[in-house]
């Protein structure tokens, strides 16, 4: 079992619609959680993080966490075609005093006009 | 832009010869991470650097070495490069290495391919 999960997609969504990316992990230690943009050929940006269970808001995008379920996922409302890229998630792997940050694999997004 | 700089962008080598990448960590930042980055993958974490020690480390073979300097720039050294050793290496940095709030800023990235 890989320690971050994510759908590969490519997801392809309609501009001006909801994106909906999930992403499982296993270490139930883990604390911090974090999702990145990553367009082609350009080292990965950080969009979003959360720590709490819940959801967190940042203008279009939300992150949602369940600890209990160990699952993440970002919400992009009102999608962009400047939006289509690769997102990251990225989760703080809790049993080291090191940031140690485990990635999943990504997961394409294509918005189409 | 993160503040975050890498040298060189890219790099040819041949297998066998050794490798050093530069980073430059963001103003105020004393922490540097290093990652590989394959195609199609999610980068991989290869170790970490706090307060110029080595302070975690991925599943990465010793010829993957670093270091940091006082002013918290970093190197990673690739010795007896392979050819799966091609990817493109990212540094981070961050405000210091603990579990909690502990973004991480990634720079450009050096893309190093092996021949």
């Amino acid at each position: 079992q890989k320690e971050v999960e994510q759908n590969s997609g490519p997801l392809s969504v309609p501009e001006g619609a909801i994106a909906s990316l999930n992403c499982t992990y296993s270490d139930r230690g883990s604390q911090s959680f974090f999702w990145y943009r990553q367009y082609s050929g350009k080292s990965p940006e950080l969009i979003m993080f959360i720590y709490s269970n819940g959801d967190k808001e940042d203008g279009r995008f939300t992150a949602q966490l369940n600890k209990a379920s160990q699952y993440v996922s970002l919400l992009i409302r009102d999608s962009q075609p400047s939006d289509s890229a690769t997102y990251l998630c990225a989760v703080n792997s809790g049993y080291s005093s090191a940031s140690k940050i485990i990635f999943g694999s990504g997961t394409r997004l294509s918005i189409r006009p | 832009e993160t503040g975050v700089t890498q040298s060189p962008t890219h790099l040819i080598k041949t297998r066998g010869q050794q490798v050093t990448l530069r980073c430059s960590s963001q103003s105020g930042h004393n922490t540097v991470s290093w990652y590989q980055q394959a195609l199609g993958q999610g980068p991989q974490f290869i170790f970490q650097y706090y307060r110029e020690e080595e302070n975690g480390r991925g599943n990465f073979p010793p010829r993957f070495s670093g270091l940091q300097f006082p002013n918290y720039s970093s190197e990673l050294n690739v010795n007896a490069l392979e050819l799966d050793d091609s990817a493109l290496y990212l540094c981070a940095s961050s405000t210091h290495p603990g579990q909690g709030a502990n973004e991480q800023f990634f720079g450009p990235g050096t893309r190093l391919t092996v021949l």
